[in-house]
């Protein structure tokens, strides 16, 4: 059974400073990685989508890995601004019955002017 | 474009009661999902759509929840009779496919709260 893991669960950094988001996932078996934010009262925005026979993804600011054999993904947040302050979640789309999509329980990000 | 429509956005219920939630896609998406969220947690699938065919509902607690989307367009998640644990907000998302990837987009979702 895929099971879906993030830390930290909340972090609090300085504006202007670099970060790293982490996700783990317990099976290698999916089509692809997807990272979303989640503002407060409001539904999921998708930020990247990494295919699985790929190894990154950038847009903007942002920049997502994934190593699919450890089971690993990473979000890298350069130069953060407090309108990044968010949750992130990631989630697999996994090459199970239905293709199902499992989510991580997101970390939840406040950048301090 | 519009995005995915949800309504009611706030929804408080004694338990025990019925409740109704509502979810227009956005036009032409094929694919409707209803996820639901307990706080601190990430979105877990109830039920995914397919047109009007039900493609997944392994997860869906059937003794109380019930879901239709009788015209392949909007859709209405019902939960009767309500329960505490079932307070958590609940996200509708509508997707579609180009080649390999499918794109999934979400609505604001209904909190509720069952006391």
């Amino acid at each position: 059974k895929q099971e879906v893991t993030q830390i930290p669960a909340a972090l609090s950094v300085p504006e202007g400073e670099n970060l790293v988001l982490n996700c783990s996932f317990t099976d290698s078996a999916i089509y692809n990685l997807q990272w979303f934010r989640q503002d407060p009262g409001k539904g999921l925005t998708s930020l990247l989508l990494i295919q699985s026979s790929q190894r990154e993804q950038t847009s903007g600011r942002l920049n997502a890995s994934l190593d699919k054999s450890s089971g690993r993904s990473t979000l890298y947040i350069a130069a953060s601004q407090p309108g990044d302050s968010a949750t992130y979640l990631c989630a697999v789309r996994t090459k199970t019955s239905y293709d199902k999509v499992i989510f991580g329980p997101g970390t939840s990000l406040s950048v301090i002017p | 474009e519009a995005g995915v429509a949800q309504s009611p956005r706030y929804k408080i219920i004694e338990k025990r009661q019925s409740v109704a939630f509502w979810c227009n896609p956005i036009s032409g998406h094929a694919t409707l999902y209803w996820y639901q969220q307990i706080l601190g947690q990430g979105p877990k699938l109830l039920i995914q759509f397919q047109n009007n065919g039900v493609v997944d509902d392994s997860q869906l607690p059937k003794d109380r929840f019930s879901a239709e989307r009788l015209k392949g367009v909007d859709s209405t998640l019902k939960i009767q009779p309500a329960k505490l644990e079932d307070s958590a907000v609940y996200l509708c998302a509508s997707s579609y496919v180009v080649g390999y990837q499918e794109t999934q987009y979400f609505g604001p979702g209904t909190r509720l709260l069952v006391l």
